[in-house]
C-alpha cells in the first residue's frame, strides 16, 4: 500500500534557529508532494505544492526564502523552516499524490515543531 | 477559488448511534471531494473520495458520503459508530485532479460508550 514517512516526528528548537523535515513515499511514486501546516487550533494551511517537472508553487504567506523545499526525485521531499519563531509552531504534514490516484493525498504522521 | 465549510466543530454521539458530519463547498466547476480522519497525535488518513459517477461513495470502516450538487454538499455518514471512531474528521476540496487541496476546519467526533 501507499505509505508516507515523515522524519523527525517532533522537534524542539530555540527561537531563531531552523528545522529540516523529511518526507518519503514508500511503495509508490509520488507525482506531487504538498506540504501543510496544521496550527494548534487544528486548521490547515497549504504551504506549497511540488509537482514533478514543475516549479514548486508556494501559497500566499509562504515563501521559498522561509520554507525552502527540495524535491530531488519521485520518492523524497524535504522542507526546512528557517529562523523559526512562535508563529511557526505546529504540525507539518506532507501529503504525496500517487500516479493514477487522482487527487488523493497520502499523508505521513507529520513533523511537530515546537519553538521555545 | 474553492472553499469548504464544516458547520459543526463538535459532534457527540453514543456508541451504536448513526452520525452525519456535514460538509459544504463553494465552487462552480469540476470538483474533487474527499474526507480524511485524524486521530489524536497522528497524521491524516484518507477515508473516501468523489469525483464523478455514483454520488454515494463508500469508504473504509463503514463510512460513506453523498455528493449533492444542488446542495453543494458532501456529508459523511456512518450507520453505527464505534468508540474508536472518535477523531477529527476533515472534508477536503480541490478543483479537478492534480490540483491544490484545501481542508475544512474539521469536526471533532466524540463517541461515548
Amino acid at each position: 500500500g501507499a505509505l508516507v514517512y515523515q522524519y523527525p516526528r517532533r522537534t524542539i528548537c530555540k527561537s531563531g534557529t531552523s528545522m529540516r523535515m523529511e518526507c518519503q513515499a514508500v511503495g509508490f511514486q509520488a507525482t506531487s508532494v504538498a506540504w501543510y501546516r496544521q496550527s494548534p487550533q487544528k486548521t490547515f494551511e497549504l504551504i506549497a505544492l511540488s509537482t514533478v517537472n514543475s516549479a514548486i508553487k508556494y501559497e500566499q504567506n509562504f515563501t521559498q526564502e522561509k520554507f525552502p523545499i527540495s524535491h530531488p526525485n519521485l520518492s523524497f521531499s524535504s522542507m526546512t523552516v528557517l529562523n523559526a519563531y512562535l508563529e511557526d509552531r505546529g504540525l507539518y504534514l506532507c501529503g504525496a499524490r500517487a500516479w493514477g490516484a487522482g487527487n488523493t493525498l497520502y499523508f505521513g504522521e507529520g513533523s511537530r515543531l515546537i519553538v521555545v | 477559488t474553492q472553499t469548504v465549510s464544516q458547520s459543526d466543530a463538535h459532534v457527540t454521539v453514543f456508541e451504536g448511534d448513526s452520525v452525519e458530519l456535514r460538509c459544504n463547498y463553494s465552487y462552480g466547476g469540476s470538483i474533487y471531494l474527499s474526507w480524511y480522519i485524524q486521530h489524536h497525535g497522528h497524521g491524516l488518513q484518507f477515508l473516501l473520495k468523489y469525483y464523478s459517477g455514483n454520488p454515494v461513495v463508500q469508504g473504509v470502516n463503514g463510512f460513506e458520503a453523498e455528493f449533492s450538487k444542488s446542495d453543494s454538499s458532501f456529508h459523511l455518514r456512518k450507520a453505527s459508530v464505534h468508540w474508536s471512531d472518535s477523531a477529527v474528521y476533515f472534508c477536503a476540496v480541490s478543483a479537478g485532479s492534480n490540483n491544490r487541496i484545501f481542508f475544512g476546519d474539521g469536526t471533532q467526533l466524540v463517541v461515548k460508550p
